[in-house]
């Protein structure tokens, strides 16, 4: 069974720009997480999608968006980035009922913002 | 909102064990995580406690104490691999099963 993958694997930009991060599932999962990872404050919750909706949001701006497609897809959108935006992103799929509740991490997506 | 709390840091020599200790304090629970993560990659997933009791998986074990709003990971036969950081991580209840709150983390670091 293939794991959660996320593309692209690394990524630079220059501040003001915008991205887009891409995140597929464990086939099967239906919920998706994001996370944002930096040194100074750890893994903390950015958002997460459930059957096209989004169930939870965590403590950051607006410029931080996200969707997620029929198949469970999801992506994730930061506009105008700066340079604090510099962080490991990760992506995570939760098993629901049946599959258990164990939340899996791809590999992730480093953002280089200069 | 969790609080969530391990040590920073623990050195152990190869072939020990070690055990990580992590409290949480919460107005909700709906169960307790263990990632593994080596520095630049993402955390693997080692545990997941729901119930009061031990959980052994070959040389990683968990304990989940509700009541205490305590858990320990215990990494027996230390190898060098094990060296890396263990994140706790509780999930917020009630309605999301994807949402985890984590704790800073705990550097392991294993001598030979």
């Amino acid at each position: 069974k293939a794991g959660v993958t996320q593309t692209p694997r690394y990524l630079i930009k220059t501040r003001g720009q915008q991205v887009t991060l891409s995140c597929s599932p464990i086939s099967g999962h239906r919920s998706v997480s994001w996370y944002q990872q930096t040194p100074g404050q750890g893994l903390q919750f950015l958002f997460e999608y459930f059957s096209e909706t989004q169930r939870n949001k965590g403590n950051f701006p607006g410029r931080f968006s996200g969707r997620q497609f029929s198949n469970s897809r999801s992506e994730m959108n930061v506009s105008t980035l700066e340079l604090g935006d510099s962080a490991l992103y990760l992506c995570a799929s939760t098993g629901t009922a049946g599959m258990g509740y164990e939340q899996y991490f791809g590999p992730g997506t480093r953002l280089t913002v200069t | 909102g969790q609080n969530i709390d391990q040590p920073t840091e623990m050195t152990a020599t190869e072939g020990a064990i070690v055990q990580i200790n992590c409290t949480y304090q919460t107005s909700g629970f709906n169960g307790l995580f263990w990632y593994q993560q080596h520095a630049g990659e993402a955390p693997t997933f080692l545990s997941y406690n729901v119930l009061d009791g031990l959980e052994e998986k070959g040389r990683f074990s968990s304990f989940l104490s509700r009541s205490k709003g305590y858990s320990y990971l215990l990494l027996k036969e230390l190898q060098m691999k094990d060296s890396a950081s263990y994140l706790c991580a509780v999930r917020d209840p009630p309605d999301s099963w994807g949402k985890l709150q984590f704790g800073a983390g705990t550097q392991v670091v294993v001598t030979p």
